[in-house]
């Protein structure tokens, strides 16, 4: 069975863009979530989201956001980026039990 | 979630079997012992996770002592691409699903 894969790997941008990145969990898997990483603050929680339908959500403002599809894909957008936004974005599935599995995460650098 | 405690760091060599131990002392008896490991830049992949069984799969085998304060994660025949850091977590099974990582354990595998 094929692993979650994350879309682009790697992406630069400038301050002020906005950038969006792509999750497809493992077949069968219901469940998305998201998280920041990076060297100072380690792995942050973004949101979840179950059934099109976010269900829990981390501590970051309003410009990060994100969406589910019927296919229980997921997209995460985050919108005038700042330098701070740099980091590691990884998405992770489960189905029904608590197990999360994660993608590759992409690398996002912001210039 | 409660609290674990790793070492920093542990150096193995090629072949021989890495164990790599975790303090949970606070652990609740709902509360399961989750490893995950996560090579450099690359997405955490889940090992192994238990109750309090000992448990075995394709990629380590966890002992869990009996009073579940402590555990130990063994990677029977480590190899280069072992060479990674590993993270501990406890975590009930409830509908909150954000994981947190702590330091970890850095682990190299020599030749």
């Amino acid at each position: 069975k094929a692993g979650v894969t994350q879309t682009p790997r790697y992406l630069i941008k400038t301050r002020g863009q906005q950038v969006t990145l792509s999750c497809s969990p493992i077949s069968g898997h219901r469940s998305v979530s998201w998280y920041q990483q990076t060297p100072g603050q380690g792995l942050q929680f973004l949101f979840e989201y179950f059934s099109e339908t976010q269900r829990n959500k981390g501590n970051f403002p309003g410009r990060f956001s994100g969406r589910q599809f019927s296919n229980s894909r997921s997209e995460m957008n985050v919108s005038t980026l700042e330098l701070g936004d740099s980091a590691l974005y990884l998405c992770a599935s489960r189905m029904s039990t608590d197990t999360q599995y994660f993608g590759p995460g992409t690398r996002l650098t912001v210039l | 979630d409660a609290k674990t405690t790793q070492p920093t760091s542990m150096d193995c060599a090629e072949g021989r079997a890495a164990n790599l131990p975790c303090n949970h002392s606070t652990i609740s008896g709902n509360e399961y012992v989750y490893w995950y490991r996560q090579i450099h830049s690359q997405g955490p992949q889940y090992i192994i996770h238990g109750l309090k069984n000992n448990e075995t799969n394709e990629m380590a085998s966890l002992i869990i002592t009996e009073d579940r304060k402590s555990s130990t994660l063994i990677l029977p025949h480590a190899t280069l691409r072992d060479t990674a850091v590993y993270y501990c977590i406890v975590r009930s099974q409830t509908n909150d699903y954000k994981l947190s990582f702590g330091a970890g354990t850095t682990v190299t595998v020599r030749a």
